[in-house]
C-alpha cells in the first residue's frame, strides 16, 4: 500500500533544461494536485485535477505543465527550467474536494536549478 | 481570494507545556480545514481533518476547533514533548487546498 509516490527524489538541472515530475496514487483518488514549497512562503499549489483527463490552474502555473492521462498519474513538466524554479515539489490526492478522508502527500522531490 | 495566516510563525516552549497554534482564513465558503505536521526535509503527515459543519476534532494530545463564521481555527496540544518539534500547517478546502505558512515549533527538555 504505497499511498502517494513522487520520482525522482532529487534532481538537478541546468537552466533551459527540461524534465517531469511523476506523481502516482493507488488509492483511486479523483483529485490529484501539485504544489511548490519555497522558504517563508508556504505551500502554493501549482496546477490541479478533477479527474482523469482534466486539469486546470492554481496560483503559480506559469512555467509548467501538466497532464493526467490516467487516473493514477499526474505528470508535471517543466519545458525550460528556471533557477527560479529551485524548489521542494509535492504531489498530494484526495478522493474529492469536499470529502471526509482529507489529503495524501508524497514525500516531495527538491529541484535545483543551476 | 482566500488567504490562511498562521500565528506565530515560530514558538520555543520547555517540554509540558500546553500550547496553542492560530489558523485565520478570509473567506468562510469552506468545505473543510486540515492540520498537518512537516518535519525537516520530509513530507506533510495530516493530523486532524475537519468538517465545515463539526467544531472540533481530537487525536491523543492535539484537539482541533473550528469556528467557521469567524475565520478561525486552533489546535491545541497538551503536555507538549521534544518529539513534537516540527512545523505545523493549516490548510482549508475549497475546490483547492490552500495553505497557511505555518507555525514553527521547537519543544526543549
Amino acid at each position: 500500500n504505497a499511498g502517494v509516490t513522487q520520482t525522482p527524489k532529487f534532481r538537478v538541472l541546468k537552466t533551459g533544461q527540461s524534465m517531469t515530475l511523476l506523481c502516482a496514487q493507488d488509492m483511486n483518488h479523483e483529485y490529484m494536485y501539485w504544489y511548490r514549497q519555497d522558504p517563508g512562503m508556504g505551500l502554493r499549489l501549482i496546477h490541479y485535477s478533477v479527474g482523469e483527463g482534466t486539469t486546470a490552474k492554481g496560483e503559480v502555473p506559469d512555467g509548467y505543465n501538466v497532464s493526467r492521462l490516467k487516473k493514477q498519474n499526474f505528470l508535471l513538466g517543466l519545458e525550460s527550467a528556471a533557477p527560479s524554479q529551485t524548489s521542494v515539489y509535492f504531489c498530494a490526492s484526495s478522493y474529492g474536494a469536499g470529502q471526509v478522508y482529507g489529503y495524501t502527500f508524497g514525500s516531495g522531490t527538491r529541484l535545483t536549478v543551476v | 481570494k482566500q488567504e490562511v495566516t498562521q500565528i506565530p510563525a515560530a514558538l520555543s516552549v520547555p517540554e509540558g507545556e500546553n500550547l496553542v497554534l492560530n489558523c485565520s482564513f478570509t473567506d468562510s465558503a469552506i468545505y473543510n480545514l486540515q492540520w498537518f505536521r512537516q518535519d525537516p526535509g520530509k513530507g506533510l503527515t495530516s493530523l486532524l481533518l475537519i468538517q465545515s459543519s463539526q467544531r472540533e476534532q481530537t487525536s491523543g494530545r492535539l484537539n482541533a476547533s473550528l469556528d467557521k463564521s469567524s475565520g478561525r481555527s486552533t489546535l491545541y496540544i497538551a503536555a507538549s514533548q521534544p518529539g513534537d518539534s516540527a512545523t505545523y500547517l493549516c490548510a482549508v478546502s475549497t475546490d483547492k487546498l490552500i495553505f497557511g505558512t505555518g507555525t514553527r515549533l521547537q519543544v526543549f527538555p
